[in-house]
């Protein structure tokens, strides 16, 4: 979805190096998302954030930080990477109220990184 | 833990052939469910979703079946076509709270139609 942009859209690094991962959306949507996908795994959410002040850990949180700089960027951190943080990483942004109470999920196209 | 669980993990079927996915899930508190369509090299995006009072729901060639009492929904592809070809996520969420909005996903499925 064009209106969700993440950047890199691939990254090579090495163990011990610190990477940012970069969401921006214009969907206006308050709630934004971080997964990372792995085979077999699916998508497991890592941060999620309601608004510009709240921040909230997922269920595999630990090695990772985020930065919500404004409403429409949110950014994942990994401060010292290591290889079994090779993964794919989707940002998504929802709004419940746009969709019906669904709150449907608009995820920007992903980021392959891996660390060696 | 995973909540949601999804079989297959692979799936292969013919053109025209039906398409089959299971999720099973555990939280009884779920009360959405969609599913997630993702295209290679691109995002996962919402195909079809269902609420727990109804027991199916078809959009076009796609349907969900929903089973409250055995905790288990399902997405039936009929008339499978190659352009079908992808992976599929199920999904589902809590209502209210902090929680709410927060989907939790099964593992995937990667379909594959064959011409």
């Amino acid at each position: 979805d064009a209106d969700v942009t993440q950047t890199p859209r691939n990254r090579i690094t090495k163990t011990g190096k610190r990477i940012m991962l970069e969401c921006s959306q214009t969907k206006g949507h308050d709630r934004m998302y971080w997964y990372r996908q792995d085979p077999g795994l699916g998508l497991r959410l890592i941060y999620y954030s309601f608004d510009v002040k709240d921040i909230n850990k997922g269920e595999i949180s630990d090695g990772y930080s985020v930065s919500r700089q404004a409403q429409a960027k949110f950014s994942l951190s990994l401060e010292s990477a290591i290889p079994n943080q090779t993964a794919l990483y989707f940002c998504a942004t929802s709004d419940p109220g746009t969709s019906g109470g669904y709150n449907e999920q608009f995820f920007g196209p992903g980021t392959r990184l891996t660390v060696l | 833990q995973q909540q949601v669980k999804q079989s297959p993990q692979s799936l292969i079927v013919q053109k025209g052939g039906i398409s089959i996915i299971n999720c099973a899930y555990e939280n009884t508190a779920f009360d959405y469910f969609p599913w997630y369509q993702q295209f290679p090299g691109k995002g996962p995006a919402l195909l079809i979703a269902i609420r727990p009072d109804v027991s199916e729901k078809k959009e076009g060639r796609f349907t969900i079946s929903f089973n409250k009492s055995a905790k288990q929904f399902s997405l039936h592809i009929m008339d499978s076509q190659p352009g079908d070809s992808a992976t599929y996520f199920c999904a589902a969420s809590t209502p209210g709270g902090t929680s709410y909005g927060k989907l939790t996903f099964g593992q995937g499925t990667i379909l594959t139609v064959h011409p």
